[in-house]
This record gives structure tokens, sequence and C-alpha cells, in this order.
């Protein structure tokens, strides 16, 4: 079976901080993409970043970075020097071909920055 | 480019009555997938179309259906409404693959008293 599991359902930090967010996934294909989501208050999902399970390459843009380690089925997430446009629940995702389209979400961990 | 669009925004409806949902894919997508999330909880998978044919159906009811038109656009049906539907109804967009990235509307809020 797939699973995606966030520990920390809420996190709070103050602004100019970094924050690590944590996504720990199970998948027993050898093929299977994971994916980072931002819901901000609006309720929208903004795609943020798509991985394949061959590319265990870290990812930088700006000031966000993805470290990705098939080792501990990891795919963390962090911010650094928040910032309070950064305040939105944040999912992570997974899905495979033999999912059928079907994307496993996390339960997602709030994040809120304040001033 | 516009992205995907959704349709109401917003609906309330009462238990036993029926709704539709629409959805348009961004621009050259093929596929349509419709996800559920209430309050406090990741999207949960209902359905997947490419092509005019269903790929994909995750654990719902048959009071949930969905077709997908020639234009790619979308209907989600529930059928005998359930306080328990009341939900963020979220319809994403993809190019082809069942594995490409999926790109999401802004949702309708389904309220069922």
């Amino acid at each position: 079976a797939q699973k995606v599991t966030q520990a920390q359902t809420e996190i709070s930090v103050v602004e100019k901080e970094d924050v690590t967010l944590d996504c720990v996934y199970e998948t027993r294909d050898t093929t299977y993409y994971l994916f980072w989501y931002k819901q901000p208050p609006s309720g929208e999902l903004v795609f943020l970043i798509r991985r394949n399970s061959f590319d265990e390459q870290n990812e930088i843009s700006g000031r966000y970075s993805w470290n990705f380690q098939k080792s501990t089925s990891s795919f963390n997430f962090t911010i650094t020097a928040s910032q309070v446009v950064d305040s939105a629940v944040y999912f992570c995702a997974l899905t495979s071909g033999g999912s059928q389209g079907n994307l496993i979400f996390g339960k997602g961990t709030k994040l809120s920055v304040k001033p | 480019d516009a992205g995907v669009t959704q349709s109401p925004t917003h609906l309330i409806k009462t238990r036993g009555q029926h709704v539709t949902l629409r959805c348009s894919p961004i621009s050259g997508h093929k596929s349509v997938s419709w996800y559920q999330q209430v309050l406090g909880q990741g999207p949960q998978f209902i359905f997947q179309y490419y092509e005019k044919e269903e790929r994909g159906r995750g654990n719902f009811p048959d009071r949930f259906s969905a077709r997908q038109f020639p234009n790619y656009s979308s209907e989600l049906n529930v059928n005998a409404l359930l306080l328990g539907d009341s939900a963020l109804y979220l319809c994403a967009s993809s190019l082809v693959q069942t594995t490409d990235t999926q790109y999401f509307g802004p949702g309708t809020r389904l309220t069922v008293l």
C-alpha cells in the first residue's frame, strides 16, 4: 500500500527563521513521483515541485530547497529565511504508474510565520 | 494562460439533493482528476478521466459519478447528498500520463445542511 506521513501537524516560526517540513513515504513501486503543494487560506493547491524516484539530487529554488533520500524514504522541504507570505498548509504527495493517477496526500503541515 | 477553473465557487444544498460541479482544464491538458478535501485532511482521490474515459476511481460510493467532454472539461455529480459530503472539491488537470504533474483549480466548497 502507498502512504505519505507528515508527522508535524502545525509549526509556528518567527519571520526569517529557517523551517523544515518532514515527509516520509511508503511504496512498493520502484518508479514513483513525489510532490509538494502549498495551500494558502484561499484553498487552491499550488504546485511547488515534482521529483522522480531515480533522481536523488537535492533541489534549490530561491528560498526553497528539497532533500530527497531514498534510504530513509523521506522527501523533506526547507524554507530558508521564512516570510509571513509562506504561511499556509503544505502537502507532500506520492504517485506511481500503478496508482492510476491517484495522488496520495499526507495530512499536511500548517505553517504559521509570525512577523 | 488560464489555469484550471471550477464552478461554482460555493454551494449550499440540503440532504438528499443532487449536485453538479464543473471543471475546465488548462489548455492542452487532456486529463482531469477530482479530489475531495474535508477540513483538516489532505485531498482524497475520487476520479481521473482521460480522453473521456475513466482511468481511475477512488474509494467513493456509487453516488459519485463523473464524465469528461470532448473539449476535456469535466463534471462531477453527487446524488443523494449526505452531511458528510460537505467538503472542498478540487479539480486538477494534467497533460496525459497518470504521473504527470497535476495542477489544481480553486475548488468548489460544498456545504450540505
